[in-house]
């Protein structure tokens, strides 16, 4: 049981270049998040699913987008990477929503150069 | 909207000394509340939650959190602390967004802790 995992675990880009971060759940979750760590600011959240074939915006969504396919996989892309969008990266995933708990990823360090 | 303020950025400690990092949100109304711990280079692991019911909560590790509805404070004890509590500790609340609940993570309180 890998619980969340993260591809890939690390990534430079330049400005403009496009990606995709990958996430993975084994536990039969319905719930699945990204979100981004900066220093000082906690983590906030790009965008929420709350179903296979759904997905929603949270408090920054902006030069992000998300798909979700498949109840198990949540992606995230960024179209054309900004210096802004250097962070950390969470994905995590809870049974029931935020009552229930969620669990997290190890993570993706981004750097947009 | 719900907003949460972890009073203090950084807490240093002596081992086996206790410990308190202070927890406040912003609204009196029914909500979730959580404490989640980050160890370096990981992602972030559920400490504690209160539902409902004893406002008392105990959680892993040793650590226990109060919830005080009449401050609208979580604030989280642990009576001994180890070299290996030193981490980054992140208070939550939960708030409805489009009719499901999410988390709003305060910025985090980096723990050190020293022989």
């Amino acid at each position: 049981n890998a619980g969340v995992t993260q591809t890939p675990k690390f990534r430079v880009l330049k400005t403009g270049q496009s990606m995709t971060l990958l996430c993975a759940q084994d536990m039969n979750h319905e719930y699945m998040y990204w979100y981004r760590q900066d220093p000082g600011m906690g983590l906030r959240l790009i965008h929420y699913s709350v179903g296979e074939g759904t997905t929603a915006k949270g408090e920054v969504p902006d030069g992000y987008n998300v798909s979700r396919l498949k109840k198990q996989n949540f992606l995230l892309g960024l179209e054309s990477a900004a210096p802004s969008q250097t962070s950390v990266y969470f994905c995590a995933s809870s049974p029931r929503g935020a009552s229930s708990g969620e669990f997290f990823g190890p993570g993706t360090r981004l750097t947009v150069l | 909207a719900q907003s949460v303020t972890q009073l203090d950025s950084q807490v240093p400690v002596f081992e086996e000394a206790p410990v308190e990092l202070r927890c406040n949100y912003s609204s009196s109304v029914s909500v979730y509340l959580f404490w989640y711990v980050q160890y370096p280079n990981q992602g972030l692991q559920l400490l504690l939650k209160y539902l409902s019911g004893s406002t008392l909560v105990k959680g892993i590790n040793g650590f226990e959190a109060e919830f005080n509805k009449s401050q609208t404070s979580f604030h989280l004890r642990k009576p001994s602390v180890h070299i290996s509590d030193t981490a980054e500790y992140f208070c939550a609340v939960s708030e409805s967004l489009s009719g499901y609940n999410k988390l709003i993570f305060g910025a985090g309180t980096r723990l050190a802790v020293h022989p």
